[in-house]
């Protein structure tokens, strides 16, 4: 079984402050990540994925995420953060073959204090 | 450029009524679809998904059914809701699986009272 872990409910911080959103997993093969962010009242939107290769992947609006074996983690980042950055950001998992299923993450709600 | 369109943005539905919830993808043939379910401030939990017309598999009961009658629709719906069918319902589309990212649909908001 799969199973995608965000340990953090709710993250505050400052405008201009570094961010670093917390993702662990569980999956027996390899895993395709990704961080997907919803704003409030609307739809989510991808914002960057881990497949294979470099272990640090650039996304949309300024993200990074750096993919860790050795402690099954896909944190997220960005410096510095913007009031614009309040949103709640899920992590998913994607196991491969034939299983189309996609795990989310219970998410992370980002509050960017100005 | 694809777009994806859901239908209605929002329902109010009587406990033991019937529910039909529908999406639309241009610009795009053969994608793979899925639905999805999110409680208020909660998680996404994948519904269903589908790889090509009249094939819908389900990942977790909910009292829930859909269909693909086309390739570029996807259809929810269920005979009697129940008051935990409330939340917000997406539709999605990916190219391919195997690491191809979803793109989400604006969201259906449902009200079960």
């Amino acid at each position: 079984a799969q199973s995608v872990d965000q340990p953090d409910a709710h993250v505050t911080l400052s405008e201009g402050a570094s961010l670093e959103l917390r993702c662990s997993y569980s999956y027996s093969a390899a895993p395709y990540l990704f961080w997907y962010v919803q704003y409030p009242g609307q739809s989510l939107q991808f914002l960057l994925k881990y497949i294979t290769g470099d272990t640090v992947v650039k996304g949309t609006k300024g993200f990074e995420a750096e993919f860790r074996k050795s402690n099954s983690s896909f944190n997220l980042k960005k410096s510095p953060a913007h009031w614009s950055d309040s949103a709640k950001y899920f992590c998913a998992l994607e196991s491969g073959g034939s299983n189309y299923k996609l795990t989310f993450g219970k998410g992370t709600l980002l509050t960017v204090t100005p | 450029a694809q777009t994806i369109h859901q239908w209605p943005v929002a329902e109010i539905k009587a406990v033991g009524s019937p529910l039909s919830l529908g999406c639309t993808i241009k610009g795009k043939s053969s994608p793979n679809l899925y639905w999805y379910w999110q409680a208020t401030g909660g998680t996404l939990q994948q519904l269903f998904y589908s790889i090509t017309v009249g094939q819908v598999e389900s990942v977790v009961q909910l009292n829930l059914s859909a269909s693909r009658p086309k390739d570029d629709q996807f259809i929810l719906s269920t005979e009697k809701l129940l008051l935990s069918h409330s939340g917000f319902y997406l539709c999605a589309w990916s190219p391919l699986t195997g690491g191809y990212e979803q793109y989400f649909g604006p969201g259906t908001r449902l009200t079960v009272l």
